[in-house]
């Protein structure tokens, strides 16, 4: 069984500053994550995937995330916020043995970015 | 690449009721995934299918449900007898994926179907 948790539901930062959205992961085999990004009235869109290559991953509109097996995290981070960046962020996890890709969502962080 | 499309955007139901939605995906993706998401939590798989055939179906997938992709292009999800607990986004997702391993397969999702049961 899989499944990821999303440390705060919500979360504010300024324009500028640093983004650090939180995810670990619980997995019985060797994982793939992933973390997707919606925008209101819109689909999930991907932002970055691990897939046991490199640990630190980088992906669309200058998010990356770090693989960390001991702490059993995939956090997401920006250097610098922007307005744009205003949206929900969802961690998700999958076993890729074959068949369908069948991700474990988590809840969700919300993301606000002020003046 | 037009996205994926999925219809109604929006759908007020009376319990009871059935309900169906449709789902087109990307021309000439083969996989074809739907998905649930409730308020305030993630997205939940429901099932998918490889062209035309449908692999798996979650638990969560009760007799009411059923999902369908004839000729594996367009797919409706419908449900029957509709109850409250129902109300949900549904969420289809579609990919192209060559050989059977998915190490790199990516999800492109539509925009959803939102549904209230009254």
């Amino acid at each position: 069984a899989q499944s990821v948790t999303q440390l705060g539901s919500h979360v504010s930062v300024s324009e500028g500053a640093l983004v650090l959205l939180r995810c670990n992961y619980s997995s019985s085999v060797p994982p793939y994550l992933f973390w997707y990004v919606q925008y209101p009235n819109q689909g999930l869109q991907l932002l970055l995937k691990y897939t046991s290559a490199a640990t630190l991953v980088k992906g669309i509109n200058g998010f990356e995330a770090e693989f960390k097996k001991s702490e059993t995290s995939f956090h997401l981070t920006k250097p610098s916020a922007h307005m744009s960046d205003a949206a929900e962020y969802f961690c998700a996890v999958t076993a890729v043995t074959g068949g369908g890709n069948k991700l474990t969502f988590g809840t969700g962080t919300q993301l606000k970015v002020e003046l | 690449d037009t996205g994926v499309s999925q219809n109604p955007r929006h759908k007020i139901t009376k319990r009871g009721q059935n309900v169906t939605f449709r789902c087109d995906p990307i021309s000439e993706h083969n996989r074809l995934y739907w998905y649930r998401q409730t308020l305030g939590q993630g997205p939940e798989f429901l099932t998918y299918f490889q062209n035309e055939a449908q692999l798996e179906k979650s638990r969560l997938l009760s007799d009411r449900f059923s999902a369908e992709r004839p000729k594996g292009s367009f797919s409706t999800l419908e449900i029957q007898r509709t109850e409250q607990g129902d109300s949900a986004m549904y969420l289809c997702a579609s990919s192209l994926v060559t050989g059977y391993t998915s190490t790199n397969e990516k999800l492109f999702f539509g925009s959803g179907t939102q549904l209230s049961v009254l």
